[in-house]
């Protein structure tokens, strides 16, 4: 496709549940990153992926979050023992050059 | 440290001018950016500014930036209600992950 796709766009899940949300980067782009928005706030940066590089995880909240880049493309960012602070909308980029295209998010709510 | 401030809420009629402040802390920032968000959307990079530039223009879109100040505006000329979104700055730094720091957001209602 032309541009970021997340999936799943929606997803709500029972506290302590664990939770996979799948981002597809734009072919070609170099690095890869997760940000998350919390109602009413600006993005949070989470983790950064860069080519055959060691992520940059210094944004993540806690270690039940995670996340995977397989082949230099398709991220997933795994949430375990889901909390109800964990809800929010969870947007992943990809970098060419100097600008990150976003895709949609995943907005994700935690019962 | 990193800091980018925005105010919450701004309100104009259609056919004015809209225009949307940001102060940010870090000077060592490279480039500056101004993202949309549409309610239910992703964000959507409208421009950027280059951190060595003072003005940038495209279309109804011209981008203002005071380092000295560390103060970065988006003016939007002839607003339309389809201009009603969350416009977000963010900016990005030249060392490191390169991940954005991002204001809060303004909201901006156009009103018919």
């Amino acid at each position: 496709g032309a541009g970021v796709s997340q999936s799943p766009s929606n997803k709500v899940t029972e506290k302590g549940k664990d939770v996979e949300l799948r981002c597809d980067p734009i072919s070609g782009h170099t690095a890869l990153y997760w940000y998350r928005q919390s109602l009413g706030q600006g993005l949070e940066f989470l983790i950064y992926f860069q080519g055959n590089s060691a992520p940059d995880k210094s944004g993540l909240p806690s270690d039940r979050f995670s996340a995977e880049r397989t082949g230099g493309s398709v991220s997933t960012l795994t949430i375990q023992r889901t909390q109800q602070e964990d809800s929010a909308v969870y947007l992943c980029a990809s970098l060419l050059a100097d600008t990150q295209y976003f895709g949609p998010g995943t907005r994700l709510t935690v019962l | 440290g990193e800091d980018v401030e925005q105010s919450l809420f701004l309100s104009v009629r259609e056919g004015d001018s809209s225009v949307i402040n940001c102060t940010y802390t870090d000077s060592s920032s490279t480039y500056l950016y101004w993202y949309k968000q549409e309610p239910g959307a992703g964000l959507q990079l409208l421009t950027y500014i280059f951190s060595n530039m003072d003005m940038k223009q495209d279309q109804r879109l011209t981008v203002l930036l005071n380092k000295k100040d560390k103060h970065l505006s988006l003016r939007i000329a002839d607003t339309q209600t389809g201009d009603s979104a969350i416009y977000f700055c963010a900016e990005k730094f030249d060392t490191g992950r390169r991940a954005l720091t991002f204001g809060s957001g303004t909201r901006l209602q156009v009103q018919p």
